[in-house]
């Protein structure tokens, strides 16, 4: 069984540059979450999705984060315009259950560096 | 917010030892979970706790979660090099969002052969 794939694995910009990561989760996982993990700390969630429906954005900085899950199926994170303070791993994880508690399967990450 | 306290922040031991490290919470969790995580990699589920005072192990790995629901522990006996990787706990209030979880700070392992 494929694993979650995010694309790409590092991205270095700019401050005040814009970025867009993608997620693939693993088939016919219903939620679909975005984690935020800054160099030695452990992951932050930034989003949840059940399906395409927003379930957790609490923690989303809504003025330069957006996040969309088409279809219900893959995902992208967008960042504009980005901030130092915004460097970190971006992790995608999902698992199968929409409503119930289950074991969430994390992609590898991408790695961004804001200059 | 919630927040998980994980002690400690690091460690350094020669294999074979054995290695302790523990999780406290200043409010209730319905789940505790432990993962591991290398670099480049996303973390990756040891073990998941569902019950107060439950114990379960994974080959050499053993974990608790706490009477008051408030900690966990995990234990690694027999260290191997392969352990080396950072470790974190995690922990899931049973709120409505399903699967919303809190991770601590991580504790970093290094396994001198």
């Amino acid at each position: 069984e494929a694993g979650v794939a995010q694309s790409p694995r590092y991205k270095i910009i700019e401050k005040r540059q814009s970025v867009a990561f993608w997620c693939n989760p693993i088939s016919g996982h219903a939620t679909l979450y975005w984690y935020q993990q800054i160099l030695g700390q452990g992951p932050k969630l930034l989003i949840q999705f059940q399906n395409n429906g927003v379930v957790d954005d609490s923690q989303l900085p809504k003025d330069r984060f957006s996040a969309e899950r088409l279809k219900g199926v893959d995902s992208t994170l967008k960042i504009q315009p980005a901030k130092l303070e915004d460097s970190a791993v971006y992790l995608c994880a999902s698992k199968l259950l929409a409503g119930a508690f289950d074991e969430q399967f994390f992609g590898p990450g991408t790695r961004l560096t804001v200059l | 917010g919630q927040q998980l306290n994980q002690s400690p922040q690091s460690m350094f031991i020669q294999e074979g030892e054995d290695v302790s490290m523990n999780c406290t919470s200043s409010s209730i969790f319905n789940t505790w979970l432990w993962y591991k995580q290398e670099p480049g990699e996303g973390p990756v589920l040891l073990i998941a706790l569902y019950k107060a005072g439950e114990l379960t192990s994974n080959g050499r790995l053993t974990a608790q979660f706490g009477i008051t629901r408030k900690d966990s522990f995990l234990n690694i006996s027999a260290s191997i090099p392969s352990d080396v990787g950072i470790y974190f706990c995690a922990g899931n209030d049973g709120g409505t969002s399903y699967g919303k979880l809190t991770f601590g700070q991580g504790t970093i392992l290094t396994v001198h052969p």
